[in-house]
């Protein structure tokens, strides 16, 4: 079955610092999200990629949809304490269908 | 307007006894899907269903797991005969067509003591 690579699997950075997670994939995808994930709660969207090599960015957040379908990247710039969280990537092959997940990056952020 | 909501938030059962898991989709949304989430890895997919429909099912294990989304009132997810490995996160989304990409509920943590 598809399979997505996330890295890093954890991150611990001091505030104001950027930060840059990517995932691989197998085989294309015709989107790509990222979600961020607070304990306890359900995945929250925070970018969708529609495109081969869209740059789309949210604030302080920009991710970029791989020319070749199968990789994206996620930056956060200046990070705040806030952006602590496990960060998703997922792959859709086609409208309606299923995500499939990367195995996420545990963001911590030191004030 | 409501998100997804999913309740019971936490549902604690004995090993044998029925989960019964609920995903009321947001207002106007025809389209739910199942994901499950061990801990420390990402959600997993289980069924994607509209109205009275199962559109896929290939994440679901084979025995003891079904799901429903019935013409009136929320999708359930039943878990019969529960066992120890059962114990996860359920999250529940809902979309309202086939789009690209979808909002989740907050989740059932099913323990299985």
């Amino acid at each position: 079955g598809q399979q997505l690579n996330q890295s890093p699997q954890s991150m611990f950075i001091q505030e104001g610092e950027d930060v840059s997670m990517n995932c691989t994939s197998s085989s294309i995808f015709n989107t790509w999200l990222w979600y961020k994930q607070d304990p306890g709660e359900g995945p929250v969207l925070l970018i969708a990629l529609y495109k081969a090599g869209e740059l789309t960015s949210n604030g302080r957040l920009t991710a970029q949809f791989g020319i070749t379908r199968k990789d994206s990247f996620l930056n956060i710039s200046a990070s705040i304490p806030s952006d602590v969280g496990i960060y998703f990537c997922a792959g859709q092959s086609d409208a309606g269908n299923m995500l499939t997940f990367g195995g996420g990056t545990r963001l911590m952020v030191k004030p | 307007n409501a998100g997804v909501m999913q309740n019971p938030r936490h549902l604690v059962r004995r090993r044998g006894q029925e989960a019964r898991l609920r995903c009321s989709p947001m207002k106007g949304h025809s389209h739910v899907y199942w994901y499950r989430q061990l801990p420390e890895e990402g959600l997993k997919f289980m069924v994607y269903l509209q109205k009275e429909n199962i559109i896929d099912e290939s994440g679901m294990p084979k025995e003891r797991f079904s799901a429903e989304f019935p013409k009136e009132g929320p999708s359930i997810l039943r878990i019969q005969q529960v066992v120890r490995g059962d114990s996860a996160a359920y999250f529940c989304a809902s979309s309202p067509g086939q789009a690209r990409g979808y909002t989740f509920g907050s989740g059932t943590r099913l323990t299985v003591v």
